[in-house]
């Protein structure tokens, strides 16, 4: 199987810190994909992981262990515009096929 | 602009009454697909499509139809909808081994409500 897990609520502070985590199965999936989704709109691209370790991009960034089958993402000085659902999905083996969590519902209180 | 257009972005239908969903991408992307949303589920793929006249099932196909004629386009029917398929739908593309470093590129997405 190719289960992802990941919390579906969170809340947390302005200005503070908030990791995402997000389980998967090992077998099957090719990389690891972070997408952000604002009620109602389109999943947009945050981030993507295919090696071990942690890659940054300004206030975000992603972390992945493939032999743990485990990864997150680590919000840094929480903004209110980031409260939004959080979607970690697995690239499967030699296609081109997403497979997505139920996504993290993210609120951010000022 | 690189995007994904989809249409409509609402609609509402009753029972039986076949319809379709327009999916369009400038992108020269060989891989589209279609996911439909719904709470507490997540993103589900309906069908998906390599590349023209290239089409196969996702996890959730039963009730809907495509096809892929040309490259960039990649509608999505419903022959004879039913209230369970009332969904979001996101129609999206991806450039060979693109989808790799990128993922997808998502359409705006279409709200349905089968009454």
């Amino acid at each position: 199987g190719q289960n992802i897990d990941q919390p579906t609520e969170m809340t947390a502070t302005e200005g503070a810190i908030v990791q995402i985590n997000c389980t998967y199965q090992t077998s099957g999936f090719n990389g690891l994909f972070w997408y952000q989704q604002h009620a109602g709109e389109a999943p947009t691209f945050l981030s993507y992981n295919v090696l071990d370790g942690l890659e940054e991009k300004g206030r975000f960034s992603s972390f992945l262990s493939r032999s743990k089958g485990y990864s997150y993402l680590l919000l840094k000085e929480l903004q209110m515009k980031d409260s939004a659902s959080y979607l970690c999905a697995g690239l499967s083996y030699n296609t081109d096929k997403l497979i997505f969590g139920t996504g993290t519902r993210l609120q951010v209180f000022p | 602009e690189a995007q994904v257009t989809q249409n409509p972005r609402y609609l509402i239908t009753v029972t039986g009454k076949k319809l379709t969903v327009t999916c369009s991408q400038n992108m020269n992307h060989e891989y589209m697909s279609w996911y439909r949303q719904d709470p507490g589920l997540g993103l589900r793929q309906i069908y998906y499509s390599m590349n023209v006249e290239v089409t196969d099932k996702g996890d959730v196909p039963e009730g809907y139809k495509v096809s892929r004629k040309e490259k960039r386009n990649f509608p999505l029917i419903l022959e004879s909808p039913s209230p369970n398929q009332t969904s979001l739908y996101f129609c999206a593309s991806s450039g060979r081994g693109q989808g790799r470093n990128y993922g997808y590129t998502f359409g705006s997405g279409t709200r349905l409500t089968v009454v």
